[in-house]
């Protein structure tokens, strides 16, 4: 099955500054990759994904980024603030498999400083 | 994601004692999944359904049941045979084959006294 590593799992960064949170992948057939936000004691929530035939996807003060080549796909946030601390997570799957199924990273855990 | 529930919210067991965590959708998805998760080990796959009456298991599966009977709703009982069931459980749904996002449902957080 696919195996998700993803990196950092602490990031500590000062309000303002950016933060980059890696993710690598071991099945060339995943095509797509999500991102999820979660709050101390909430639910996961999406807050961007990427499908493999693009490269780069932006949302306002995130982005993420994907190579195929490599296997590894990156969240970007620019201009943290305070409340963008949360544990992220990366995930990834074929979508249209018969399984149907995410592979989630094991989280990173982000602290923006004021 | 506002359109699944799960219940409780909080939940204790005594050891030996099996129990059922509720998950309900509203959003007509076909999949629906449970997860685990404990502290700085992120999201488990316990088990996944894609349609009714059909389900299959995840990565952890022993010591746990669940039943698909109706498109909006994919119980999942915790069994005496589960060693360590103290976490906090994440019941998910998506579209299916045609969409792999999924949503989350607010949680369950299992105690075992």
């Amino acid at each position: 099955g696919e195996n998700v590593e993803q990196h950092p799992s602490t990031l500590s960064v000062q309000e303002g500054d950016s933060a980059v949170i890696k993710c690598t992948y071991s099945d060339s057939a995943s095509n797509y990759f999500p991102w999820y936000k979660q709050e101390l004691g909430k639910r996961p929530q999406l807050i961007i994904d990427i499908r493999s035939n693009v490269g780069e996807k932006k949302d306002q003060r995130i982005a993420v980024t994907l190579n195929k080549t490599a296997k590894h796909f990156s969240l970007h946030i620019t201009e943290t603030q305070p409340e963008d601390s949360a544990v992220y997570f990366c995930a990834a799957s074929a979508r249209g498999s018969t399984l149907g199924r995410l592979y989630f990273g094991r989280g990173t855990q982000l602290t923006v400083w004021p | 994601d506002g359109g699944i529930t799960q219940s409780p919210k909080y939940l204790f067991r005594k050891e030996g004692q099996n129990v059922t965590l509720s998950c309900e959708q509203n959003l007509n998805h076909d999949a629906m999944y449970w997860y685990r998760q404990d502290p700085g080990q992120g999201l488990r796959l316990i088990y996944y359904s894609q349609i009714v009456n059909d389900f299959q298991k995840g990565d952890i599966a022993e010591g746990y049941s669940v039943s698909r009977e109706k498109k909006e709703s994919f119980p999942l009982t915790v069994t005496s045979a589960q060693k360590n069931p103290t976490a906090f459980y994440l019941c998910a749904s998506s579209l299916g084959i045609v969409s792999d996002t999924q949503y989350f449902g607010p949680g369950t957080r299992l105690t075992v006294l």
